[in-house]
């Protein structure tokens, strides 16, 4: 167990649509990276969230967006679902200055 | 932007026998190289790293080695058992703290009993 956690498990939603994930940091680690996994593939990093600022994106439209509270839980938004995005969604939580990214189990998102 | 290639995707060995799967890297100003367990319904697992200063790291039965020259890394299992059974992935980052991993496709690795 990492001590990183992700809610819900599973999501439906439709085209169109717009969704959040949560997820929450190992203890005492205040940095925290989103990745998209698609079937077969390896994560794709989308964005990284310090001391609640957004702090490098990957290749990934604005309708995806984040946010990092105080308490070191993040959000994960996705605006406008396209059938594309149905993937799986982890969050991989840091130490400041570290190499080692502890991951959580993921949000299945599927877009219908 | 860093590319990572990883071969092979699929892997079958003998229970027992040793697993080798091999990662190349294009950025050559990568010095971070995590590899990943996942399995089924999980989120990756992280089982070994290394940095560009090592060329080689063990941890019992799983060690990697790192060739900086050539760009690539692999990692092997010996003595595999059938819980090693799941999909590894390769990573490579800047290694400075806090970068993005840039991951390899997987190698679905399957122990035959």
């Amino acid at each position: 167990e990492t001590g990183v956690t992700q809610s819900p498990t599973h999501l439906i939603k439709t085209r169109g649509q717009q969704v959040t994930l949560r997820c929450s940091s190992q203890s005492g680690h205040n940095t925290v990276s989103w990745y998209q996994q698609a079937l077969g593939q390896g994560p794709q990093f989308i964005f990284q969230y310090y001391r609640e600022e957004e702090n490098g994106r990957g290749n990934f439209p604005p309708r995806f967006s984040g946010l990092q509270f105080p308490n070191y839980s993040s959000e994960l938004n996705v605006n406008a679902l396209e059938l594309d995005d149905s993937a799986l969604y982890l969050c991989a939580s840091s130490l400041e200055g570290t190499d080692t990214q502890y991951f959580g189990p993921g949000t299945r998102l599927t877009v219908l | 932007g860093e590319n990572v290639e990883q071969h092979p995707s699929t892997l079958s060995v003998q229970e027992g026998d040793s697993a080798v799967i091999k990662c190349t890297y294009s950025d050559s100003a990568s010095n971070y190289f995590p590899w990943y367990k996942q399995e089924l319904g999980k989120g990756p697992q992280l089982i070994i790293d290394i940095r560009s200063n090592v060329g080689e790291k063990k941890d019992q039965r799983i060690a990697v080695t790192l060739n900086k020259t050539a760009k690539h890394f692999s990692l092997h299992i010996t003595e595999t058992q059938p819980e090693d059974s799941a999909v590894y992935f390769c990573a490579a980052s800047w290694g400075f703290g806090n970068e993005k991993l840039t991951f390899g496709t997987g190698t679905r690795l399957t122990i035959i009993p």
